[in-house]
């Protein structure tokens, strides 16, 4: 399994404010996930990224709220623009096991927008 | 539109006794299925699978159990033990058609064994 780290743990913004969270992992994979965890909701995928192409979105998600950059193999950034406290929520990258249905978490970003 | 549903957000057992988390689906294209456990301030990590083919999956103490014609999964621990205090989340995903990746998940039981 890999070992996935983000930055940061946690923080406390203010609205109309961007975020950036870091996600770095102990070996190179091919695809990165980032999801959302709304309170009291369930994980919800935002975006997949893949090195060297764009992101690919889900529904309700765009590129202009949440634009990702996956500059090598074991690094992902997803930025959280013009923050409102509706983005309030965990955000969480993931990666792909040898079995793409498995997935590995990192910790989270447990974001609060006041 | 919830397709993944985990009716109960809490359940509380003895230490010892069976723990049967479970839940339901809605999307009939759902071919795999996944259970992960989630502590407070971590992410949540595999804790077992089953495919669409089989309606049984063991793994030591967890078994997760699959009805495809109700469209309902369960996961059984037992012995529960203190330390599988955890939120559990079920997922599912369509195994085939390049979206393999893409896992819908529920919104969690929180469990509590009680020593």
């Amino acid at each position: 399994s890999a070992v996935i780290s983000q930055k940061p743990s946690r923080d406390i913004c203010q609205r109309g404010t961007s975020l950036t969270i870091q996600c770095q992992v102990d070996s190179q994979v091919t695809m990165m996930f980032w999801y959302r965890q709304q309170p009291g909701q369930s994980l919800t995928l935002i975006a997949t990224a893949n090195q060297g192409s764009e992101a690919t979105y889900e529904s309700g998600f765009v590129i202009d709220k949440f634009p990702i950059s996956r500059p090598n193999l074991t690094f992902s950034t997803l930025t959280v623009s013009n923050m409102s406290p509706e983005d309030s929520s965990i955000y969480l990258c993931s990666v792909g096991g040898t079995d793409y249905n498995e997935q590995f978490f990192g910790p989270g970003t447990r974001l609060t927008v006041l | 539109d919830q397709q993944v549903k985990q009716n109960s957000p809490s359940l509380s057992v003895q230490e010892g006794r069976i723990s049967i988390l479970n839940c339901d689906y809605t999307n009939s294209m759902f071919d795999y299925f996944l259970w992960y456990k989630k502590y407070p301030a971590e992410g949540p990590t595999f804790l077992i699978s089953i495919s669409s083919i089989k309606d049984k999956n063991e793994d030591g103490r967890f078994t997760v159990f699959l009805n495809k014609s109700a469209k309902h999964l369960s996961l059984h621990i037992v012995p529960s033990q203190p330390g599988d205090s955890a939120v559990y989340f079920c997922a599912a995903s369509v195994s085939s058609g390049g979206s393999n990746y893409k896992l819908t998940f529920g919104k969690g039981t929180l469990l509590t064994v009680n020593p």
